[in-house]
């Protein structure tokens, strides 16, 4: 079964730039498995960032964008704020009707 | 303003069974594809189901299939998850998400309800 993979924690300083990958344990991922990312901060429902590769949802800063790098999804942060310490899922569509979230980035801003 | 908002959730003994259900508000809830996620206690995200805008489609991770059935009533704007058989590894609070379009990712939750399966 693939497993779709996240970096467990990253890091970066205030104003910062990071990127957050999502992988699959076989395989490349491609715009046919439309990456998609969110944000989750404890006790709150996710917040959708990023579908379909790089669309920002509605309401979403610019600093945050999406794209495919190499043979990865990538979420970059641009000019990190102390808000955006969150966890950060990706899901990927498979095919065949099934969705599959990676397990998560745990980012730190300091 | 476009929402989803869950409910039906509370403690249930091991084996028994829950119904969720998920109400749209804001959009014309007819014309989107709905999923339901779950996330265990420390856990992270898990997709379970998804439904398509007129029923027509319907999937279902390994992990609930045979026991979680889901299902919607367009002129009600609902969408619901049956939930039976239900066992400890089922805790979890379940949301309730809308997809852009087919496969695309998920660009609305519902706040979650929380399922407590202990006997």
């Amino acid at each position: 079964q693939t497993v779709v993979t996240q970096e467990p924690s990253l890091s970066v300083s205030p104003g910062g730039t990071v990127t957050l990958t999502c992988g699959l344990s076989s395989g490349s991922v491609s715009t046919r498995n439309y990456p998609s990312w969110y944000q989750q901060t404890p006790g709150q429902a996710p917040r959708t960032l990023i579908y379909t590769t790089n669309t920002r949802s509605t309401g979403v800063p610019d600093r945050f964008s999406g794209s495919i790098f190499g043979n990865k999804a990538a979420l970059t942060i641009r000019g990190a704020q102390a808000d955006d310490e969150s966890v950060y899922y990706c899901v990927l569509y498979m095919g065949s009707g099934i969705r599959v979230f990676g397990g998560g980035t745990r980012l730190t801003v300091l | 303003e476009e929402q989803l908002v869950e409910s039906g959730g509370g403690l249930v003994q091991p084996g028994g069974s829950l119904r969720l259900s998920c109400e749209g508000s804001g959009f014309t809830f007819s014309s989107y594809g709905l999923n339901w996620v779950r996330q265990a206690p420390g856990k992270g995200l898990e997709w379970l189901t998804y439904i398509s805008s007129g029923s027509s489609t319907i999937f279902y991770a390994d992990s609930v299939k045979g026991r979680f059935t889901i299902s919607r009533d367009n002129a009600k704007n609902s969408l619901y998850l049956q939930m039976n058989s239900l066992r400890d590894e089922d805790t979890a609070v379940y949301y309730c998400a809308r997809e852009y379009n087919y496969g695309s990712g998920f660009n609305y939750w519902g706040q979650g309800t929380l399922v407590t399966v202990s006997s």
